[in-house]
């Protein structure tokens, strides 16, 4: 199975930082990687896929990048929602396996 | 507005089984392959199964395989997971997923997920 590790897990910030958010993968997964975003006692939901396309609907301080094993997402001046914790995903080969999740807290 | 809603958690006793529904509306259920994750009390995220849109593909992670099976019927617009043999590492939150039509295949719409707890 591919190995996905995010860095830092947890990450302390203020409302109005810029925050950067990497995910590596064991292996080349192409631009097969997708982000979500999860806040306490809900279901997660997606941002960015295929590595830097975003979701309609997601606000454009939002954005990814990366290919091959290495991805970022970034959230430039961050707002008080967006503190929840955020996975990363590949989809290039089954199983797909996720990050172990970064906390982005206050 | 695409919804999926989960029912069918409990608890069960290890060894147990339990089977999950999935209803779907607001899209075209049989355009869309679909998943199940699991999500165990505070811990990260797992993918177990997923189907196409005409069920003649299905995939498992190991730690299921042999024990789950996936499923589902576009006329009643419904994703199921039977789920049998069940061990205390089972217990978690299963959500249901939509997988988006596009190359990496991400996971688009989630339901909220049922709670399902292994333990005698």
């Amino acid at each position: 199975d591919i190995r996905m590790t995010q860095s830092p897990s947890s990450l302390s910030a203020s409302v109005g930082d810029r925050v950067t958010i990497t995910c590596r993968a064991s292996q080349n997964i192409n631009s097969y990687l997708n982000w979500y975003q999860q806040k306490p006692g809900k279901a997660p939901k997606l941002l960015i896929y295929d590595a830097s396309n975003l979701l309609s609907g997601v606000p454009s301080r939002f954005s990814a990048s990366g290919s091959g094993t290495d991805f970022t997402l970034t959230i430039d001046i961050l707002q008080a929602e967006d503190f929840a914790t955020y996975y990363c995903q590949q989809t290039y080969s089954s199983p797909q396996t996720f990050g172990q999740g970064t906390n982005l807290e206050i | 507005e695409v919804q999926l809603v989960e029912s069918g958690g409990g608890v069960v006793r290890p060894g147990g089984s339990l089977r999950l529904s999935c209803e779907a509306s607001g899209f075209s259920f049989d355009d869309y392959g679909m998943t199940w994750v699991r999500q165990a009390p505070g811990k990260g995220l797992e993918w177990v199964t997923g189907i196409n849109w005409d069920s003649t593909t299905t995939g498992y992670a190991d730690s299921v395989k042999g024990r789950f099976t996936i499923s589902r019927d576009n006329a009643k617009k419904s994703l199921y997971l039977q789920m049998n043999s069940l061990r205390a590492e089972d217990t978690a939150v299963y959500h249901c997923v939509r997988v988006r039509i596009a190359p990496g295949v991400p996971l688009d719409y989630w339901g909220q997920g049922t709670l399902v707890t292994v333990s005698s």
